[in-house]
Order: C-alpha cells, then structure tokens, then sequence
C-alpha cells in the first residue's frame, strides 16, 4: 500500500524561528490535507491543498502532485505551534486518508 | 463554525464490554469515517460510510467492530467485547462528499483495563 514519510521527526525550535515540514507519498494521491494535533489529542484542519500553495496567517503549504510531495511552512513559530503535525491522503480509487508518521514540533519561549 | 462532535471525550471500560461512541457529523456532510490513534502512533483508518451503508474498512475492522448511523444526526462505532489493544483514541470525521475535505471531531480517548 501507499506509505507516507514525513521529515524531519522531531524538531525543536526557539520562538520566532522558521521551519518547513516535508511530506512524501510513495504513490499518488487525490488530494491532501495537512493537520496539527494539539497537546490534548485534537486534530485540527490546516490546509487541504491537492496542488498549488494556500497561505493562512503565518502558515503556508505547496503541494507539487505529479512529484509526490507537500511542504508546510510555519514563520515566526509560537509555543501555541507546539504539537504533532500530520499529511494525509486518499490513494486513487479510494476515500480513506493515509496518514503519515507524524513531525512532533516543540516551540521553546 | 460547523464542527463534528464526538461524546464521550474520555471512557474507561472493563475488558470485554460492549462500548459505542457517538458522533454528530457536520449537518451537511454525507460521507462519515472513523479512525483510530494508538497512543504515540499514527492515525488508522478503520472504516467509511456513505448512502448507509460500510463504503470502505480496514482489515482491523473485524466482527468486533460495527457502525450505524441510527437518526438523521448520530454516527455511531459499536465494539462489541473490547480487549486491552482496542485502547487509542478515536476519531470521527466527515465529508460533504467522497474525496472532498475531511474534518475531524475532537476524539474519544477510550481506556480498556
């Protein structure tokens, strides 16, 4: 099936640094969404975004489908950013999201 | 905003009890999902739901699991005997149509002891 890499793992940062977030699907997908979950286990929507780039605040994020993979770029980052950031995606023929393995960000104040 | 809505937000339950879990899916949407979370790890896919009836389930979706959309408004997981690996949490989520944005409730943090 599809697998789905994130990078980096882990990445702590001081408040106010700037950082991007990579996403790679080993097979196409239809379209993707980018989500944060936060210390409390929520899963909060970012960004769906099949192609092209969306802006949100200090958010950002481009996907280049027809190469496999989506960047989500946080600026000026904020404790309040801190959590597990996922992709996640449908395979063609189906509507079940893949997740991927999760980038767990800590903003240091 | 619309938001889905998933109750309770935590349960504990003893090994090989019967549990269900409710969501209230956004009015709109007509494509329902549920997944699940272990703790520390990624979030599984467990089944969809669309037209009333399963669209799509994963092989951890056996006999034990069920789901039922009983009213207009709720969306129901049903496990039937919950063993300590069912332990995770679980997410609900919706979608206007097939392959359009999904939106996720809150979660229910399940505990099996």
């Amino acid at each position: 099936g599809i697998q789905v890499e994130q990078s980096p793992p882990d990445l702590i940062l001081q408040e106010g640094a700037n950082s991007t977030l990579r996403c790679n699907f080993s097979d196409s997908v239809n379209n993707l969404q980018w989500f944060h979950q936060n210390p409390w286990g929520q899963l909060i929507n970012l960004f769906y975004i099949p192609s092209g780039t969306k802006q949100n605040g200090r958010l950002s994020a481009t996907t280049v489908a027809t190469e496999r993979y989506s960047l989500l770029y946080i600026s000026s980052s904020q404790t309040t950013d801190s959590g597990v950031y996922f992709c996640a995606g449908p395979p063609p023929g189906t509507y079940k999201y893949i997740f991927g393995t999760g980038t767990r960000l800590k903003v240091l104040a | 905003e619309p938001e889905v809505t998933q109750t309770p937000s935590h349960q504990v339950t003893q090994m090989g009890q019967e549990v269900i879990l409710r969501c209230v899916p956004i009015s709109n949407h007509l494509y329902f999902y549920w997944y699940r979370q272990i703790l520390g790890q990624k979030v599984e896919f467990l089944v969809s739901f669309y037209n009333n009836e399963i669209s799509e389930k994963s092989e951890i979706f056996d006999d034990q699991f069920s789901v039922e959309r009983p009213d207009g408004s709720n969306f129901t997981l049903k496990i039937r005997s919950t063993k300590l690996e069912d332990s995770a949490m679980y997410f609900c989520a919706s979608s206007e149509a097939p392959g359009t944005e999904a939106f996720f409730g809150q979660g229910t943090r399940l505990t099996v002891v």
